[in-house]
């Protein structure tokens, strides 16, 4: 089965604009959750989706938000961005409740804010 | 509060020597424990977990409910040992994983 993969694997922005991130899931994998990882904070949990509901929610602002499509491809949205929000966003995908639950990660999103 | 603490930033041993990278966790449940490993310029991978009790690359971690710890360990570390090294609670089977900060493991020849 292919991995995880997150499009794109770069992107630099400037202050107060937005920027959209996808991820695809491993083949038959419903579940979908996102992490920033900063080297001062390490990886936080953003949110996890599920069956294109959001099923758990991490302590990020509401700038931060996603959105699951019915073929459990994944976005995660940031607006009005900050300095701070320069970041390494992981997503990673899981067959919640399967065998395992183990959750396999993508290579991420290098995000530079600047 | 449910949290991870990894009390060492880096840790630096000689091929051969063993290792110990520690994990302690805060969770008053019953809790899913995990390692996962990132290699230089690779993504981020499940090492081992606590339910399986398998031993993954030579490495073992066994969960101790009383000290609250799941310490990493490995009697033999190799140069390819080397990397970043994330100790990870989930509580709960649904709920989303929570790292500590990371060891970085450095074994030098």
């Amino acid at each position: 089965k292919a991995g995880v993969t997150q499009t794109p694997r770069y992107l630099i922005k400037t202050r107060g604009q937005q920027v959209t991130l996808s991820c695809s899931p491993i083949s038959g994998h419903r579940s979908v959750s996102w992490y920033q990882q900063t080297p001062g904070q390490g990886l936080q949990f953003l949110f996890e989706y599920f069956s294109e509901t959001q099923r758990n929610k991490g302590n990020f602002p509401g700038r931060f938000s996603g959105r699951q499509f019915s073929n459990s491809r994944s976005e995660m949205n940031v607006s009005t961005l900050e300095l701070g929000d320069s970041a390494l966003y992981l997503c990673a995908s899981r067959d919640r409740g399967g065998k395992g639950n183990e959750q396999f990660f993508g290579p991420g999103t290098r995000l530079t804010v600047l | 509060a449910q949290r991870v603490t990894q009390p060492e930033k880096l840790l630096s041993v000689f091929k051969g020597a063993p290792v110990e990278l520690k994990c302690n966790y805060s969770y008053s449940g019953s809790p899913e424990l995990f390692w996962y490993v990132q290699y230089s310029r690779q993504r981020l991978q499940l090492l081992l977990r606590h339910i399986s009790r398998e031993s993954i690359k030579g490495f073992t971690a066994d969960l101790n409910k009383g000290e609250t710890s799941f310490h990493l360990k490995k009697p033999f570390a190799q140069e390819e040992d080397s990397a970043m090294y994330y100790c990870a609670l989930r509580a709960g089977s649904q709920g989303n994983l929570i790292f500590g900060k990371g060891t970085k493991l450095s074994v030098k020849p």
